[in-house]
């Protein structure tokens, strides 16, 4: 149950593209395709941002998808806005577990 | 609008016990797995545990096993933690959520658990 890795922080200007990695291990990542995203706005509860590699749920702008090569997982966030400031966290099931990434803060200049 | 209340947090000592509980509205809380999930002060989230939609079947972090007990009444729509032999390091906010597949797509605010002498 060891945690998944991501980069501490990213940063973007708004308008751009930025792309968060999430590095796993075949008994995670690599073994499932149920990696899911969540956003978190300080204070806030997470939210659901992408699931099961690449779906988004209701709501959720199509500026924010994602994808999975191998042990690796990426959420990328297209035309950044302000509002995405926030921290970004991806969270894969694990056989009997479930387990999140160390969580990425996403700065928008 | 599917909505989840956790409550029971506080101060508790080391080695003391507290209950969690989360109150489900708005979605049919019987037919859904749920999980328990902390966040330390200034740290990322970390899972707890998981029930099944049933009770049938309960899977926990190794940092909580056998210290720490998750539960239903499908009767009440309400998801429990029972928490004993606490540390130091079970200080954190702890939230619940419901399951979609194998994602968490509705969480509560939170309740604070702090473990100090």
């Amino acid at each position: 149950q060891s945690a998944l890795t991501q980069p501490r922080s990213v940063s973007g200007s708004p308008g751009q593209s930025v792309t968060i990695s999430c590095t796993g291990t075949s008994s995670d990542v690599g073994g499932y395709n149920y990696v899911s995203w969540y956003q978190q706005h300080p204070g806030k509860a997470p939210k659901l941002m992408i699931y099961d590699v690449s779906k988004r749920p209701s709501g959720v702008p199509d500026r924010f998808s994602g994808s999975k090569s191998g042990n690796t997982a990426s959420l990328t966030i297209s035309g950044l806005q302000a509002e995405d400031e926030a921290d970004y966290y991806c969270c894969s099931y694990a056989g009997s577990s479930v387990v999140f990434g160390g969580g990425t803060k996403l700065t928008v200049l | 609008q599917v909505q989840l209340v956790e409550s029971g947090g506080g101060v508790v000592q080391p080695g003391g016990s507290l209950r969690l509980s989360c109150a489900a509205s708005g979605f049919t809380f019987s037919s859904y797995g749920m999980h328990w999930v902390r966040q330390a002060p200034g740290k990322g989230l970390e899972w707890v545990a998981f029930i099944r939609y049933d009770g049938s079947n309960k899977y926990y972090a190794d940092s909580v096993k056998g210290r720490f007990t998750i539960s239903r009444d499908n009767s009440k729509n309400t998801l429990y933690l029972q928490m004993n032999s606490l540390r130091a390091e079970d200080t954190a906010v702890y939230y619940c959520a419901k399951v979609r597949g194998y994602s968490l797509d509705y969480w509560g605010q939170g309740t604070l658990v702090t473990v100090s002498s």
